[in-house]
């Protein structure tokens, strides 16, 4: 069935580190793939998305990474700021027309200065 | 950057009331959704919502749960007779136009029934 889950619940890093949060998904059906942020008190905000014909997808201090052989998804965050402390989602959507994200469970990130 | 909006951002309701949750979404959209997160869990969809109806519902979206796009800005999750179990956050997200593209969500509703 579908599932998506994060293989850390808790991540804490140093300032200035880089972050890896990883990500597995079940369902071999999907073609979309999105990472989302989300701090206290406010709605989940969209970081990165990536298709299934890709394996790399870079945005401004982030890149996402798919690795479809295992189902495995993941997001770097490099140069690690306070600022991004908070909850990290990863989501999948079903190939075929469905419009229904599936979220995991969520990882919080704290950045320690 | 706009931005979806949700009103009210708390609401408490006496179990059995009906409730409305309002959404206002990005303006040019054209795909609207509404999701939960109970306390500790994962987000889960409720619906999905396009050219003024519904496409696509989770097995939560029972008789007693319905949406509408009453004018061109507003987007609402009507419930009809709350239960203690409907106590969560509820997000609404719009997409410009589906699919694989990104959904965007508000800041959520915390709706807490007595």
């Amino acid at each position: 069935g579908e599932s998506v889950g994060l293989h850390l619940p808790t991540l804490s890093v140093q300032e200035g580190d880089n972050s890896i949060i990883n990500c597995a998904y079940s369902n071999s059906a999907s073609d979309y793939f999105i990472w989302y942020k989300q701090e206290s008190g406010k709605g989940p905000q969209f970081i990165i998305d990536i298709r299934s014909n890709m394996d790399k997808r870079q945005g401004q201090r982030v890149t996402v990474l798919l690795n479809k052989t295992v189902k495995h998804l993941s997001l770097q965050i490099a140069a690690t700021q306070p600022g991004d402390s908070a909850v990290y989602f990863c989501a999948e959507r079903e190939q075929g027309g469905s419009e229904k994200l599936v979220f995991g469970k969520g990882m919080k990130l704290t950045v320690n200065p | 950057e706009p931005e979806v909006t949700q009103t009210p951002s708390h609401q408490v309701t006496q179990m059995g009331q009906e409730v409305i949750l309002r959404c206002v979404p990005i303006s040019n959209h054209l795909y609207f959704y509404w999701y939960r997160q109970i306390l500790g869990q994962k987000v889960e969809f409720l619906v999905s919502f396009y050219n003024n109806e519904i496409s696509e519902k989770s097995e939560i979206f029972d008789d007693q749960f319905s949406v509408e796009r009453p004018d061109g800005s507003n987007f609402t999750l009507k419930i009809r007779s709350t239960k203690l179990e409907d106590s969560a956050m509820y997000f609404c997200a719009s997409s410009e136009y589906g699919g694989n593209q990104p959904q965007h969500f508000g800041d959520g509703t915390r709706l807490s029934i007595l």
